[in-house]
């Protein structure tokens, strides 16, 4: 069974800091991809890393892969209201993916 | 462009009653899943398909629960008979096999009382 453990598991901040979100497993993975859910909604596909040691940035978000393909994280810059949602992500190999349980982050105003 | 459409949005039902969930996938798409959201147990994978077979169901909780995807278009998730621990949200996603992500439809929130 391949598991994904995220952390923190909660996290509240104030509008402008910055934060990290780490994702680990002792599997390796094919790809990995970061998801945002907000309330009453689907995940929504931010990311994909494929490489190890891969950097994308999305505005203020930056995404690493880890090099061994295991692990991964999310660093948000100047966090804003918008920002808050679930984040969550997820290992895929073979045809699927293994999500975490993800990180909920608010943005206090 | 359509995304992944679910219905319905939201199911109240009692235990015993029969539930049956749609999904229509994103067109081109040939691969579905559907996983179960709670706040216990996080986002959980039921089952998929490829091509509309079924590849792996190995997390279908109990006999109780099938699917089922009679074309390209089209997939169900039926519980019968349903009780309360089955209230969740329930996802479906999709995904062209070329990549790796999947996009996922609005989700339906069961309620069984």
């Amino acid at each position: 069974t391949q598991l994904l453990e995220q952390s923190p598991q909660f996290l509240s901040i104030q509008e402008g800091e910055n934060l990290t979100v780490y994702c680990n497993s002792s599997s390796v993975f094919s790809s990995l991809q970061w998801y945002r859910q907000e309330p009453g909604e689907g995940p929504v596909l931010l990311v994909t890393v494929v490489t190890g040691g891969e950097v994308k940035k999305l505005k203020r978000l930056t995404f690493q892969f880890g090099d061994a393909r295991k692990d991964s994280s999310l660093h948000i810059t100047a966090a804003q209201p918008g920002d808050t949602g679930l984040y969550l992500c997820a290992g895929f190999n073979a045809g699927k993916s293994t999500f975490g349980d993800g990180t909920t982050l608010t943005v206090k105003p | 462009d359509a995304g992944v459409i679910q219905s319905p949005r939201h199911e109240v039902t009692e235990m015993g009653q029969e539930v049956t969930l749609r999904c229509k996938p994103i067109s081109g798409h040939n691969s579905l899943f559907w996983y179960r959201q709670t706040m216990m147990r996080g986002l959980e994978l039921l089952i998929y398909f490829n091509n509309n077979v079924p590849i792996d169901d190995s997390g279908m909780p109990e006999d109780r629960f099938s699917a089922k995807m009679p074309n390209a278009s089209f997939s169900t998730l039926k519980i019968q008979p349903s009780e309360p621990r089955d209230s969740a949200v329930y996802f479906c996603a999709s995904r062209n096999r070329r990549v790796d992500e999947q996009f996922f439809g609005p989700g339906t929130r069961l309620t069984v009382l």
